[in-house]
């Protein structure tokens, strides 16, 4: 079985400042990560993913995120946000080992950006 | 965007009534995943498609079904509708369902269903 958890259900932070997401997982083989951001009426928006090699990974719009297997957590960070970057972020996995492609996703970090 | 269509963008229906989602998938992707979002709530895995067979398959009872075309297009069925079908319903494509699941699934903008 493989879950994903958000542990906050909403972060608020001051435009300029960094911001960070909160992902922790579980899953019996290897993990394989994503961050996906949705927008209000939209779908989701891919960030970037995490399958093997360097701990941190970098995505779009200036995102990247930092796999730590002995936590089994992988947040999410931004070093300066941005008002825009408010939106739904759901972080999601799918176990390696597992035949097929589902992914499990959180319940979602709702991020408020304020000016 | 992700080039991922999907239609209606809105529907509403009464309970016990079917309903058909279509999804387009990426130019070049062969492979739609169907999920199932609840108001307030991370998307839930419905059943996946790969080359018209399905390939796997979330806890939703048979009378969520769906079908992909050759052109990789994909639909989603749900009969005997229920209140708690209502939900935004999403579908992603991605490049190949080739067992290790590193591939990206992007997304449409789903479709809103409302059941009353």
């Amino acid at each position: 079985a493989q879950s994903v958890a958000q542990p906050e259900d909403q972060v608020n932070v001051a435009e300029g400042n960094p911001l960070t997401v909160k992902c922790t997982y579980s899953v019996s083989g290897n993990p394989y990560l994503f961050w996906y951001v949705q927008y209000p009426n939209r779908g989701l928006q891919f960030l970037l993913k995490y399958i093997t090699g360097d701990n941190l990974v970098k995505g779009s719009y200036g995102f990247e995120a930092e796999f730590n297997k002995s936590q089994t957590s992988f947040h999410l960070k931004k070093p300066s946000a941005l008002v825009s970057d408010s939106a739904l972020y759901f972080c999601a996995v799918r176990d390696g080992e597992a035949a097929g492609n589902k992914l499990t996703f959180g319940g979602g970090t709702r991020v408020l950006v304020k000016p | 965007e992700t080039g991922v269509t999907q239609s209606p963008t809105h529907l509403i229906k009464t309970r016990g009534q079917q309903v058909t989602l279509r999804c387009s998938s990426q130019s070049g992707h062969n492979t739609v995943s169907w999920y199932q979002q609840a108001l307030g709530q991370g998307p839930q895995f419905i059943f996946q498609y790969y080359r018209e067979e399905e390939n796997g398959r979330g806890n939703f009872p048979p009378r969520f079904s769906g079908l992909q075309f050759p052109n990789y297009s994909s639909e989603l069925n749900v009969n005997a509708l229920e209140l708690d079908d209502s939900a935004l319903y999403l579908c992603a494509s991605s490049l190949g369902a080739s067992g290790t699941g590193t591939d990206t699934q992007y997304f449409g903008p789903g479709t809103r269903l409302t059941v009353l």
